[in-house]
């Protein structure tokens, strides 16, 4: 069965860094999205992106990431300088349209921000 | 706001019970809902989604139903497993081409199933 496919599955990066995660998403969806999960809190959605360019994204999405699709089958989340309360599961998710016939989730990155 | 509310407490069931589960959605008007499995550590797993025009859909020992009256949907496992251990999502969706796709997702419900 097709899958999202995230890396790394676990990254420690020191506060004020940058740092960039990846996604591979499944290879005929259009959509694409980026939702994080702090521990023991619920899946907030971050972003969606269609056609190359964002499409929505939440008040957590401020100007300290950026989302991108450097080539046909990477998607990539970018946190600039990285705060401790940035420390989450990330998943990637993506789908065919528009999420009316569900969603894929990958197995997500555990950022750690120390 | 809008606002999505699953029960907070875990729900412990006995092997081959039922187990049902609800969501309730407030200052929304979802044409789609999903439920979705999330086990520890993993990303959530679409399991159902049901249309606002539909009253009941089935899959498996899955039953999800959708009351757009009462805001409401429930979710329920027949004959649960121990393997049906996990967190279940609720997650409305606005139309298509309204949201482009954004899914808010409940805190989701915990279920334990003991042999």
């Amino acid at each position: 069965e097709p899958e999202v496919t995230q890396t790394p599955s676990h990254q420690v990066t020191q506060m004020g860094q940058e740092v960039i995660l990846r996604c591979v998403p499944i290879s005929n969806h259009l959509y694409f999205y980026w939702y994080r999960q702090i521990l023991g809190q619920k899946v907030e959605f971050l972003v969606s992106f269609y056609n190359n360019e964002i499409s929505e994204k939440s008040e957590i999405f401020d100007d300290q990431f950026s989302v991108e699709r450097p080539d046909g089958s990477n998607f990539t989340l970018k946190i600039r300088s990285t705060k401790l309360e940035d420390s989450a599961m990330y998943f990637c998710a993506s789908s065919e349209v528009t999420g009316v016939y569900g969603y894929t989730f990958g197995s997500g990155t555990r950022l750690t921000v120390v | 706001s809008q606002k999505i509310e699953q029960n907070s407490e875990a729900l412990n069931i006995q092997e081959g019970k039922t187990a049902t589960l609800t969501c309730n959605y407030t200052n929304y008007s979802p044409a789609y809902l999903q439920w979705y499995r999330q086990d520890p550590g993993r990303g959530p797993v679409f399991l159902l989604l049901i249309r606002e025009n539909e009253k009941e859909k089935r899959k498996e020992r899955l039953k999800v139903t959708f009351d757009t009256t009462l805001k409401q949907s429930l979710f329920h496992i027949t004959a649960s497993q121990p393997a049906d251990s996990a967190t279940y999502l609720c997650a409305p969706l606005r139309g298509a081409t309204d949201s482009w796709g954004k899914l808010q997702f409940g805190a989701g419900t915990q279920v334990v199933v003991t042999p």
